[in-house]
């Protein structure tokens, strides 16, 4: 079975760092483009950040919202991705989603995000 | 950034309808557009990628259509189930950006 388990959400306060983790199962994760979206209660979809995969050198890419406080960054040989959170914003308060981008070994994967983890919450207050 | 517009925002049908929701994107962005459902408390699942293919799993009564900055998703023969909200997903250009969603009543 094809699985993404994240952990590591909870409460921070402003200001303060968190790290969430994303373990990946029942595919072959060093293959695959792997994102982070969240989404803040009751809101909508907010994609947060990109890791690629080895073959694209392991590069990110993040909303603007996010540059310079989040790094996303992965593990291949623990199946495992990341977001490093830091400087965090009341208005970061929101489900985190791990997702499945594209298998890519070309120049361009356009992919849409296939499957899904069951997300975690993080809560930024004081 | 590709700014993502979906309409109606809410809608209300009844078993069995034919329901259309559509999804506008501020530039081309050729057929990289995706639909996926999301009920409360889980997380969101895709349905058609591609514009129009349907993934795998997905009932046939789904379909989507459109290309450049036009798009619709349709559901055929509303089950009670597909009470849910809906987003649109463009992955042409980064930042990769979503719909407001349309949450669909049933």
């Amino acid at each position: 079975e094809v699985l993404l388990v994240e952990s590591g959400g909870g409460l921070a306060q402003p200001g303060g760092s968190l790290r969430l983790s994303c373990v990946a199962s029942g595919f072959s994760f060093s293959d695959h483009y792997m994102d982070w979206v969240r989404q803040a209660p009751g809101k909508g979809l907010e994609w947060v950040g990109r890791s690629r995969n080895k073959f694209h050198s392991y590069t990110t890419e993040y909303a603007a919202s996010v540059r310079g406080r989040f790094t996303v960054s992965r593990d291949d040989s623990k199946n495992s991705l990341y977001l490093q959170m830091n400087t965090l914003k009341t208005e970061d308060t929101a489900v985190y989603y791990c997702a499945r981008g594209a298998m890519c070994t070309r120049s361009s994967c356009p992919d849409p995000f296939d499957i899904w983890g069951q997300g975690t919450m993080v809560t930024v207050s004081s | 950034d590709i700014q993502m517009t979906q309409s109606p925002s809410t809608l209300s049908a009844s078993v069995g309808d034919r329901v259309t929701i559509t999804c506008r994107a501020s530039q081309s962005i050729s057929n990289w557009l995706a639909w996926y459902q999301q009920k409360p408390g889980k997380a969101p699942n895709l349905l058609i990628y591609k514009a129009s293919t349907l993934e795998s799993g997905v009932p046939s009564r789904f379909s989507g259509s459109g290309s450049g900055t036009e798009f619709t998703l349709t559901i055929n023969s509303l089950q009670s189930y597909d009470s849910a909200t809906y987003y649109c997903q463009q992955y042409d250009s980064y930042p990769l950006t979503f719909g407001g969603g349309t949450k669909v009543a049933i």
